[in-house]
């Protein structure tokens, strides 16, 4: 069955460190999404792509970069982790039109100390 | 910049009881989507909405779209413990743009 999946699951990394989660679906979608979830501010967006070499700031991109080399994968890369970038982490994907659905992996809860 | 206000913040319901998450949009939408987050898990799309004023059910779920597609509502009819979790609106106007969501508890 197709998916989206996401790892590590649980990180705890040390303020400065460069950090990089990673997102992969198999539902050869060309839309992916990442955001962070913390109380009180829903799901804000970080970085989104409409496909290959395709990559775009969202609201929140300040201290994270993505690359999309292949359909399946989204990286995020948090360059210099920081304690206000402690949050959940979800990337999504969705099909063709940008303004359909959206499928969520399982997220990633990540700790800066 | 595009902005979605999504009330209340929290409800806590009674078993049985009825409850209604309010979606506000500074812009108008081209639509609108609502998911569904349980506790410890990841948001799951429920339902989208495309024109004005359109009304769509989901078994004891309601789904409005405002006539001026910048509000939208839920309304769960007898709530259940199944029921709980946050509610998400979002709303697509250049691009997705979530509310902050509605958590749900149900007392038992």
């Amino acid at each position: 069955d197709a998916e989206i999946t996401q790892s590590p699951r649980h990180k705890i990394t040390e303020t400065g460190r460069q950090v990089t989660l990673a997102c992969h679906q198999t539902w050869n979608h060309n839309n992916m999404f990442w955001y962070r979830q913390d109380l009180g501010h829903g799901l804000r967006l970080i970085h989104y792509s409409y496909g290959v070499q395709d990559t775009n700031k969202g609201e929140v991109s300040d201290g994270y970069s993505v690359s999309r080399s292949n359909t399946e994968d989204l990286p995020l890369t948090l360059e210099s982790a920081a304690s206000s970038q402690t949050s959940v982490y979800f990337c999504a994907s969705s099909t063709g039109h940008p303004r359909g659905e959206q499928f969520f992996g399982p997220g990633t809860r990540l700790t800066v100390l | 910049g595009q902005q979605v206000m999504q009330i209340p913040q929290y409800q806590h319901v009674q078993e049985g009881e009825d409850f209604t998450t309010y979606c506000n949009s500074s812009t108008t939408l081209s639509n609108i989507q609502w998911y569904k987050q349980r506790p410890g898990g990841h948001p799951v799309f429920l339902i989208q909405l495309v024109k004005s004023g359109e009304v769509k059910k989901q078994k004891r779920l309601t789904f409005q779209f405002g006539e001026a597609k910048k509000n939208s509502s839920l309304h769960i009819t007898a709530t259940q413990t199944t029921d709980v979790g946050t509610y998400f609106c979002a709303g697509y106007g250049n691009k997705l743009v979530f509310g902050a969501g509605t958590i749900l508890r149900v007392k038992s």
